[in-house]
């Protein structure tokens, strides 16, 4: 069985502060994919990264940055100086053999200037 | 990446009909997806389309309630039958792509379908 668990339903934060996004997944795979999307209030789904599990280096993209731990199965995402447009529901997700995406529940992030 | 459309952006249906959704995507892709957004919710995958052979379900979801059809390697249509309002969601499909970092799913915009 696999499972996503994004234990945080909401965040509010004022602009520019940071603010990290928690993940926690279940998987019995050896190769996995976990994923994080964001989901504006207009509704599409926006990709953000990919991180397959062999692959623990942490990364950083501008203002966005993830932190990979295996020993926790965790993948959390940090927003560093968060913007207003920030805000957005984020998805966790992951990705066993199969191809098949499992989301987390979401958490919306409300970021207040 | 790709470019995916789905027809229509949005509807309102009444109870008992049904509602087919078109998905069509720019590149021709093996494997295309359908997601359900339930109102305030995750996604969760209804079924794996890939061309020439059936789709493939999830529990929960079977096919006389979400007929899938994938006619060819860029289209894919989704029919919710028979809906009631618990049917009410967002219907996304999505494609998976090789990109230069790997495998990447890309989705459309979305179906909004109320049911009254």
């Amino acid at each position: 069985a696999q499972k996503v668990t994004q234990a945080q339903t909401e965040i509010s934060v004022v602009e520019k502060e940071d603010v990290t996004l928690d993940c926690v997944y279940e998987t019995r795979d050896t190769t996995y994919y976990l994923f994080w999307y964001k989901q504006p209030p207009s509704g599409e789904l926006v990709f953000l990264i990919r991180r397959n599990s062999f692959d623990e280096q942490n990364e950083i993209s501008g203002r966005y940055s993830w932190n990979f731990q295996k020993s926790t199965s965790s993948f959390n995402f940090t927003i560093t100086a968060s913007q207003v447009v920030d805000s957005a529901v984020y998805f966790c997700a992951l990705m066993e053999y199969g191809n098949k995406l499992v989301f987390g529940a979401g958490t919306i992030l409300r970021v207040k200037s | 990446s790709a470019v995916i459309s789905q027809k229509p952006s949005r509807d309102i249906c009444q109870r008992g009909t049904s509602l087919t959704i078109q998905c069509q995507v720019d590149s021709q892709v093996t494997m295309m997806f359908w997601y359900r957004q339930q109102p305030g919710q995750s996604l969760t995958l209804i079924a794996t389309a890939n061309q020439g052979s059936e789709a493939t379900y999830e529990s929960g979801f079977v096919i006389d309630k979400f007929p899938i059809s994938r006619p060819n390697l860029t289209f894919s249509t989704l029919t919710v039958s028979n809906m009631s309002p618990e049917d009410s969601s967002i219907y996304l499909c999505s494609v998976e792509l090789e990109v230069d970092r790997g495998n990447e799913q890309f989705f459309g915009p979305g179906t909004r379908l109320t049911v009254l």
